[in-house]
């Protein structure tokens, strides 16, 4: 059964704070995404990787492979990044998602 | 402009009603989705279509059925609606045909409240 789970399932943190999100997955998966679902709704795909890691502005994202795991870490947090962040496993041509991650940074 | 557009953005309406909500994206992509968010926030896929064909139909009723006029549009429809089927329901595209790790993006959500 393709599975992809999340942790936490909820996190505060203060502003300035590193933050680390975790997700794990079965195997045979193709790539695997990060997406970011805004307050008010709005999905944006932060990233997909297949291998290694991939830094946007203060977002990085880790896989590793061999331990079927990945990890999204945001650096100098800020309440604008508060948001529900969802892991998603490639598994053929779809994807299968985690439960996300509900985010408060605190000023 | 709208990268993936969706319409309406809210929907409420009463149990037996039939219903569609229309999806479209000026990226050019060949593939495009349809995903179902319920009130745990859990997304799920239903369909996905490339070129107009269908390519993934999850286990979802036969109440719903999409439809494909040009690659550009994935429309969904819903017939005698329930009350399990108020959600949000959420339009994406990707660039590739049936090849694999691409980017989707996705179109702002319409709410489904049955009443």
């Amino acid at each position: 059964k393709n599975e992809v789970e999340q942790s936490p399932q909820n996190l505060t943190a203060q502003e300035g704070e590193f933050i680390t999100i975790n997700c794990s997955y079965s195997v045979g998966i193709s790539a695997l995404h990060w997406l970011q679902q805004h307050p008010g709704g709005g999905i944006v795909s932060l990233f997909m990787l297949s291998s290694g890691k991939k830094k946007h502005g203060r977002l990085i994202a880790t896989i590793n492979i061999q331990e079927k795991h990945s990890s999204l870490h945001i650096t100098a947090s800020h309440p604008r990044d508060s948001a529900v962040y969802i892991c998603a496993a490639e598994y053929g041509n779809k994807l299968v998602f985690g439960a996300g991650t509900i985010l408060r940074v605190k000023s | 402009d709208t990268a993936v557009s969706q319409t309406p953005k809210y929907l409420v309406t009463q149990m037996g009603n039939d219903k569609s909500i229309k999806c479209e994206q000026n990226l050019g992509h060949d593939t495009m989705y349809w995903y179902k968010q319920d009130s745990k926030k859990f997304l799920k896929i239903m369909f996905s279509y490339n070129n107009k064909e269908l390519i993934i139909n999850e286990t979802v009723p036969n109440r719903f059925s999409p439809k494909s006029p040009d690659k550009a549009h994935l429309n969904l429809h819903i017939n005698s609606l329930e009350l399990g089927d108020s959600a949000v329901y959420f339009c994406a595209s990707s660039q590739g045909g049936l090849a694999v790790q691409e980017t989707q993006y996705f179109g702002p959500g319409t709410r489904l409240l049955v009443l």
